[in-house]
């Protein structure tokens, strides 16, 4: 069963252009819902993250858009730079598990200079 | 900047061998994790582990897994006799308030 899905599989943009990423769930119960960001070789790190009480999260050059009557979410990466060429999860966690997240199959980022 | 240590970076075993992953969490932390990725999938959820017992594990951690906190510092994932479908990259992880911090990985391949 997957419980969050992701896409697209892999994404190729412009050095400047918006990156998207799309991602649902299924699980009403979900209440955290992060992006992380995984470079070849390193443990994914937490780039950025929302609760559905807001629907939208901005930090510097990513934002994360929430729709949760659509169940879904999505990262966006402005002004996308070759550094940002790595592979991102979505994932979602409900608050009564204590950190088990359901993470999405992933894409790979790919910004050409 | 604090960071979830693990060792070793790369492990091979032959089929049948008990395997131990060690992971150093962040000194604060008292929720502990432990995450495989397969080559190529998604993370997946093994087991978390808060005050010296497993909180939760999903399917995969069957009887083949246990952790383990043996010296209040080292977080550690047994793997009693491994298989050829445990060759993945085993993450630890560690949290204090719910940010995950996970570690580098360790490399599993089971031949």
């Amino acid at each position: 069963q997957q419980q969050v899905k992701q896409s697209p599989q892999s994404l190729i943009v412009q050095k400047g252009g918006i990156s998207i990423i799309n991602c649902a769930y299924e699980n009403t119960a979900f209440d955290y819902f992060p992006w992380y960001q995984q470079f070849p070789g390193k443990g994914p790190a937490l780039l950025i993250a929302i609760r559905p009480d807001v629907s939208e999260k901005k930090e510097g050059r990513f934002t994360i858009s929430f729709n949760k009557s659509a169940k879904q979410f999505s990262l966006h990466i402005m002004d996308s730079q070759p550094g940002d060429s790595a592979t991102y999860f979505c994932a979602a966690d409900r608050g009564s598990t204590l950190g088990r997240l359901y993470f999405g199959r992933g894409t790979q980022l790919t910004v050409w200079p | 900047e604090p960071e979830v240590t693990q060792t070793p970076s790369h492990q091979v075993t032959q089929m049948g061998q008990e395997v131990i992953l060690r992971c150093v969490p962040i000194s604060n932390h008292l929720y502990f994790y432990w995450y495989r990725q397969i080559l190529g999938q998604k993370v997946e959820f093994l087991v978390s582990f808060y005050n010296n017992e497993i909180s939760e594990k999903s399917e995969i951690f069957d009887d083949q897994f246990s952790v383990e906190r043996p010296d209040g510092s080292n977080f550690t994932l047994k793997i009693r006799s491994t298989k050829l479908e445990d060759s993945a990259m085993y993450f630890c992880a560690s949290s204090g308030h719910g940010e995950l911090f996970f570690g580098e990985g360790s490399r599993l391949t089971v031949l």
